[in-house]
């Protein structure tokens, strides 16, 4: 049974760093072809993708959040992070991870707001 | 970025009715290899999206055959064969033949 939790600081002051984390189970990041994603949503608005990586450590960036943007695995506790940097109130949103298949398991979801 | 556009952005129907969402993309989405990679997903009020249509008409695990997808290059289509209430939420398309992915900006579907 694949399974994915987002795990976040909730909120978060204009400027920091927004460090997420997504604890799965059910499949490895280290087998041939997996990959995770992050993905996030705006009250009540669309859905954005942000990054993905792959079990070999290949990395891809939305390039729309320029250099903002830190993905990364602990492939030995089954874990993907993101880091964005110097947040603002744009940042505000709830960030899924999914197992890139693509996407076909998502976790619930945590809510970040950035706010002063 | 490719920019997928849903339409319509609102649906309403009936139980049983059958219903067609429309995705077009801003340029096609086969690629050199003769791959197609459009995706639809679901989102319930308060859950996260699920999987419906994997590679434009193949049902995702557990996906009711009421769900069908079609289309090619910039034209896609999820058809619904007969509404149940459970299909209520928004539905997206999503892209991942070119970088970076991009979703559409959803259908809503309304039960009347």
């Amino acid at each position: 049974q694949v399974t994915l939790k987002e795990s976040g600081p909730g909120i978060l002051q204009p400027s920091q760093t927004l460090s997420l984390t997504c604890t799965f189970s059910g499949f490895s990041l280290s087998t041939y072809g997996m990959g995770v994603g992050w993905i996030r949503q705006p009250s009540g608005k669309g859905l954005e993708w942000l990054a993905n990586i792959w079990w070999d450590d290949d990395k891809y960036y939305n390039p729309s959040l320029k250099n903002r943007l830190t993905i990364s695995k602990d492939t030995s506790n089954n874990q993907a992070f993101l880091k964005i940097t110097n947040v603002d109130t744009a940042d505000t949103a709830t960030y899924y991870c999914a197992r890139f298949g693509p996407f076909d398991y998502w976790g619930q979801g945590v809510m970040v707001t950035v706010s002063s | 970025d490719v920019v997928l556009t849903q339409t319509p952005s609102t649906l309403s129907a009936t139980i049983g009715q059958s219903v067609s969402i429309s995705c077009r993309s801003s340029q096609s989405l086969l690629d050199s290899a003769g791959n197609t990679y459009l995706y639809w997903y679901l989102q319930r009020p308060g859950q996260s999206p699920q999987l419906l249509i994997y590679l434009v008409s193949n049902l995702g695990s557990g996906v009711p055959n009421r769900f069908s997808g079609s289309g090619s290059g910039t034209d896609f289509t999820l058809k619904i064969s007969g509404v149940e209430a459970e299909d209520l939420g928004v539905y997206y398309c999503m892209q991942a033949t070119h970088a970076p992915l991009t979703f559409g900006s959803g259908t809503k579907l309304e039960i009347k």
